[in-house]
């Protein structure tokens, strides 16, 4: 079956320091790749996400490609900010549209 | 519109009661989740609705849970007969039927069995 593997957390960080959670998965087929992001008391939120191999998916400074020779997709950020506190969860689709989530990395960034 | 709510927020209840959690998914989207996310894990899958049918259903969801979406819109989930091991954060989303499209969750209602 599917399944996702991501870094461990918490990682801590200074502001502007440049950021990496890991991520790695199994699956059977072409699955679309995502990262989820939940700040302190919201709902889950879409942050990015790549539908096919090579594909980089962007948004509020961070990256991710879609590496399917090494079932990679690896959140980068060049420079954090304190509000980017928060957990992270990579995720991908099965049938129906249905995600499968790795188990979240938290993200604390410090002045 | 509001996005996708959840009702209530909070539930604690007696290990042995039922209880009800309802989604109201974002207006137009056809397709709605249910998943499962205890402490420190991700979100797991329990199942999905398109319209009315539900289409799927995750070996995780036994006997004693149950849903509904019965005009297509609105949906609940039932637990019957809770356990401790029903204590978790429920969440809904919901999306556009369509390969790779969007979901949007709700808030989540957290359980607490005692």
């Amino acid at each position: 079956g599917n399944s996702v593997t991501q870094m461990e957390g918490p990682v801590t960080l200074s502001e502007e320091a440049f950021l990496t959670i890991n991520c790695t998965y199994t699956a059977t087929g072409y699955p679309s790749l995502f990262w989820y992001v939940q700040y302190p008391g919201e709902g889950l939120q879409l942050l990015l996400k790549a539908t096919k191999a090579d594909d980089k998916g962007s948004n509020k400074g961070f990256e991710a490609t879609y590496r399917k020779e090494t079932t990679s997709f690896h959140l980068e950020k060049g420079s954090v900010q304190v509000s980017d506190s928060a957990v992270y969860f990579c995720a991908l689709t099965g049938g129906g549209n249905k995600l499968t989530f790795g188990t979240g990395t938290q993200l604390k960034v410090e002045l | 519109d509001t996005g996708v709510s959840q009702d209530p927020r909070h539930k604690i209840t007696k290990r042995g009661q039922n209880v009800t959690f309802r989604c109201d998914p974002i207006s137009e989207h056809n397709r709605l989740y249910w998943y499962r996310q205890t402490l420190g894990q991700g979100p797991e899958f329990l199942t999905y609705f398109q319209n009315e049918a539900q289409l799927e259903k995750s070996r995780l969801l036994s006997d004693r849970f149950s849903a509904e979406r019965p005009k297509g819109s609105f949906s609940t989930l039932e637990i019957q007969r809770t356990e401790q091991g029903d204590s978790a954060m429920y969440l809904c989303a919901s999306s556009l039927a369509g390969q790779n499209t969007e979901a949007f969750f709700g808030q989540g209602t957290r359980l607490t069995v005692v």
